[in-house]
């Protein structure tokens, strides 16, 4: 079936770095576009950034733009966020999603998130 | 602060009909992008409830809709259920931000 899988979350002190991973599995991981959401302890949820099927076109949210990179592997099936100068305002569970709709273009990679992973937690404190 | 407005809590009896709204601009639901709907379970990872406006994807009771207007949309949930308590959050395309953008999200209750 359709899996995402995040890693790499944990405890970091501000101004450090934290890369995080999105494995996937049961479908052709190279036609979808990828987002990062994240969502902050009792808060809701903020749209993070998101890359193209072959990583040629990416958004970022004004909040993480400049830190953060979005990147993906398409022969290892896994997506990535580098994350730089974290701050406590980082701190948040981050969900991985696919665009629920395969891209027939670079450019389409907006639209709704299904599925999503679980969540990796990531808490910036010193 | 989020520019898709949500009431934060709503709540219904067992067997009654609630609606949630989420309110946008111009720039988002105005300009005539999609509007979607995610339920998030305590403790759980979101789950796509409505796509486009008005779309069940498989799976979801037909008791969920959605429908949109003008700058605004909403989900409506009849025949309330225990199990229907949860978070429900509005997303949809912001052409100013160049970027998706989330509701801040609504909590059900079920009294």
């Amino acid at each position: 079936q359709v899996q995402l899988v995040e890693s790499g979350g944990g405890v970091v002190q501000p101004g450090r770095s934290l890369r995080l991973s999105c494995a996937a599995s049961g479908f052709t991981f190279n036609t979808y576009a990828l987002h990062w959401v994240r969502q902050a302890p009792g808060k809701g949820l903020e749209w993070v950034a998101v890359l193209s099927y072959d990583g040629s076109i990416e958004y970022y949210a004004d909040s993480v733009k400049g830190r953060f990179t979005i990147s993906r592997d398409n022969s290892k099936n896994t997506l990535f966020l580098q994350m730089n100068s974290l701050t406590v305002e980082d701190t948040a569970v981050y969900y991985c999603a696919r665009r629920a709709s395969s891209s027939s273009t670079p450019s389409q990679v907006f639209g709704c998130f299904d599925p999503w992973g679980q969540g990796t937690l990531v808490s910036v404190s010193s | 602060q989020s520019a898709l407005t949500q009431p934060p809590s709503v709540s219904g009896a067992p067997g009654q009909r609630v609606t949630i709204s989420c309110t946008g601009s111009s720039s988002n639901i105005g300009a005539g992008f999609d509007v979607h709907w995610y339920q998030q379970l305590p403790g759980t990872a979101p789950k796509l409830l409505i796509y486009t406006n008005n779309y069940r994807p498989s799976g979801v009771p037909d008791r969920f809709s959605g429908s949109k207007s003008g700058t605004s949309a909403s989900l409506a949930i009849t025949g309330l259920q225990a199990e229907d308590e949860a978070d429900y959050y509005c997303q949809a395309y912001d052409s100013s931000l160049s970027g998706s953008m989330f509701g801040g999200g609504t909590k059900l209750t079920v009294l």
